[in-house]
């Protein structure tokens, strides 16, 4: 089952522009990940951020964390046509014998020269 | 450091048939993730070993599914008696722990069951 739903499901911008990206959970969550997939390729790991934090960058990625909402968001800044592709939102939760990753749905993000 | 390496990268297969996926995970890595994608939905949690031993069985995994990770090295998922509804992106991923670390995925195993 899906834990998490991404908003949008689709975005298209120019490049330089900067997409944002939602992701919204439904459980208690020791940390989440975004992940970047290209059209049918397997899925890079982006940035993990701790339920102790709030924001995190890396690059032009900047990720922030609401844990009383249970959301977080994507942004990538000055976008570029190579960053066209499918993002995963994913929550970790470490508890008993429980010990993954549960994927959203995915934003596809496609990025116009 | 060569990544995750899953054979092999296309499958196809009449209904019925049995088929076996293998993964290679990052050597130092002792946690190894089954994954299963179909198109246009985020990855569905299969199964997932800390080296050699088998912690976790999503209800997805029915009993025609099986997987092993012997030595707790390289894996292999296999599907018995394939049906249409298993036609799928087959994702292995691994990971250290303990930590907060990403995963690291391969570039998957496509089957197309006629």
């Amino acid at each position: 089952s899906q834990q998490g739903e991404e908003d949008p499901q689709a975005l298209s911008i120019q490049e330089g522009e900067n997409a944002t990206m939602n992701c919204s959970y439904k459980t208690s969550i020791n940390n989440l990940q975004w992940y970047r997939q290209n059209s049918g390729r397997g899925l890079v790991h982006l940035i993990l951020i701790r339920s102790n934090e709030r924001e995190k960058h890396s690059g032009r990625l900047r990720v922030t964390l609401d844990t009383s909402k249970k959301s977080s968001s994507l942004l990538i800044t000055a976008s570029r046509a190579a960053d066209t592709a499918s993002y995963f939102c994913a929550t970790a939760f470490y508890g008993g014998a429980t010990n993954k990753l549960i994927f959203g749905t995915g934003t596809l993000l496609a990025v116009q020269p | 450091d060569t990544g995750v390496s899953q054979n092999p990268r296309h499958k196809i297969t009449k209904r019925g048939q049995n088929v076996t996926f293998r993964c290679d995970p990052i050597s130092e890595h002792n946690r190894l993730y089954w994954y299963r994608q179909t198109l246009g939905q985020g990855p569905e949690f299969l199964t997932y070993f800390q080296n050699e031993a088998q912690l976790e069985k999503s209800r997805l995994l029915s009993d025609r599914f099986s997987a092993e990770r012997p030595k707790g090295s390289f894996s292999t998922l296999e599907i018995q008696r394939t049906e249409q509804g298993d036609s799928a992106m087959y994702l292995c991923a691994s990971r250290r722990d303990p930590g907060p670390y990403g995963y690291t995925f391969g570039s998957g195993t496509r089957l197309t069951v006629v």
